[in-house]
């Protein structure tokens, strides 16, 4: 394990539901980010935490929300979905938000139907 | 802002081969290039990185070549093993910034056949 933690593992989720994905590390690290993995797509950057402030958004639609508490912590509030926002959600975190190595969590696999 | 185009996409070799995947990138800031491997089902993990000071590095069976000027980087992976298995995925990073500016290139699924 590289101390980044992901729940759940799954979510199905119809498209009036309201849900969260958990993150938590254990590395000590004071950044920790957000990236949505669709099928045949890029990586895409969705949310940046510097020391429990948001510093980055990624033009995201407002149907995503994030929250980070702590510097261990960061959520990902989800409602009224669209089916194409099914993706791996995968969080990130990493000692500094310069060129440090980024750690990865298992990510979260969103089904919205 | 930046892009980076990889290829190919999908990539099958015979073990013991070689394999290469290349990534370009078009802004000239971008000074640190990670290379990251995701077996199916597991989370993507740093397997190299080069930095625009340098214009190779070696790990073992794995290194990555960097060309500045063409901007243009590649994974080289020698003597190939099925554990080698996974998407592969690029990226750039400018100096300033970090992950919070970085840009993933589009993945290159590996398949090292026995």
């Amino acid at each position: 394990e590289t101390g980044v933690t992901q729940t759940p593992r799954h979510l199905v989720m119809g498209m009036t539901n309201k849900k969260s994905l958990k993150c938590e590390q254990h590395l000590g690290h004071n950044a920790m980010y957000w990236y949505k993995q669709s099928a045949k797509k890029p990586l895409e950057l969705m949310f940046v935490y510097s020391l429990e402030e948001r510093v980055e958004n990624n033009s995201v639609p407002s149907r995503f929300s994030p929250e980070c508490p702590n510097s261990s912590h960061l959520f990902l509030h989800l409602h009224t979905l669209q089916p194409e926002d099914s993706a791996l959600y995968l969080c990130a975190s990493s000692q500094r938000t310069g060129d440090a190595e980024a750690f990865f969590g298992q990510g979260t696999r969103l089904t919205v139907v | 802002g930046e892009n980076v185009e990889q290829h190919p996409s999908t990539l099958s070799v015979q073990e013991g081969d070689s394999a290469v995947i290349k990534c370009t990138y078009s802004d000239s800031a971008s000074n640190y290039f990670p290379w990251y491997k995701q077996e199916l089902g597991k989370r993507p993990q740093l397997i190299i990185d080069i930095r625009s000071n340098v214009g190779e590095k070696k790990d073992q069976r794995i290194a990555v070549t960097l060309n500045k000027t063409a901007k243009h980087f590649s994974l080289h992976i020698t003597e190939t093993q099925p554990e080698d298995s996974a998407v592969y995925f690029c990226a750039a990073i400018p100096s300033s910034g970090g992950y919070q500016k970085v840009t993933f290139g589009t993945g290159t699924k590996l398949q090292v056949i026995p």
